[in-house]
């Protein structure tokens, strides 16, 4: 069955990077575009940008241009989310999901608080 | 800046029926903006119910169904049910960037 596993709660000082991981399994991994969105505290779903697998190639959203990257390593089907120069107001939940299925398999999501 | 509106909140009554929609800043949305919808329960990661507009996923209740309406997404609830009672999200394709609407409380009651 299709899985999307995320990594465990972070909790990081304002100014630190974090990176989150989301390991897939279950379906080709390098023929479905990845996407991450979030999620603050009380608030609405945040997209944020997206990985092809295949080529690595990305999008992102503009307000996080130059703030997050994303990687993959084909060998273990996963993607990698780095988000820099964290501020407090990214404190969220950070959702993997897999265009597979039409975006209909999500990860667990992953608890990154802020907070010096 | 594309901005997605959505209503901020609706009620409806059990067994009622309940249009959602979603609005696009550029104007009207049509088929080709892929329009996605979220059902999200506390605590719980987003399930998608619709995709491309109106194509349902295999665990999606008979009750939900997609469209477009007045140059808008919309997605109608018939006989709603009182496990219906949750955040909605819509999620639009703009050509490379998607953009979610801010959400929508559903309250049965």
């Amino acid at each position: 069955q299709v899985q999307l596993v995320q990594s465990g709660t972070e909790v990081k000082e304002p100014g630190a990077s974090v990176t989150v991981s989301c390991k897939t399994s279950g379906y080709t991994f390098t023929a479905n575009i990845l996407h991450w969105v979030r999620q603050a505290p009380g608030q609405g779903l945040e997209w944020m940008a997206y990985i092809n697998p295949n080529n690595g190639g990305t999008k992102y959203a503009q307000k996080f241009q130059g703030r997050v990257t994303l990687t993959r390593d084909t060998s273990i089907s996963a993607v990698y989310m780095e988000l820099s120069r964290l501020r407090s107001d990214d404190t969220a939940v950070y959702y993997c999901a897999t265009e597979y299925g039409n975006l209909g398999y999500w990860g667990q999501g992953t608890l990154v608080i802020v907070s010096s | 800046q594309t901005v997605v509106t959505q209503e901020p909140s609706l009620t409806v009554s059990p067994g009622g029926t309940v249009t959602l929609t979603c609005a696009s800043s550029t104007g009207a949305v049509t088929s080709g903006f892929y329009s996605i919808w979220f059902q999200q329960k506390p605590g719980q990661a987003p399930r998608a119910l619709i995709h491309n507009t109106s194509k349902k996923h295999s665990w999606t209740p008979a009750r939900f169904s997609g469209s477009l309406l007045g140059g808008k997404a919309a997605l109608t609830l018939s006989g709603v049910q009182p496990e219906d009672e949750a955040d909605y999200y819509c999620l639009i394709y703009y050509g490379g960037v998607w953009v979610f609407g801010g959400g929508t409380k559903l309250t049965v009651l």
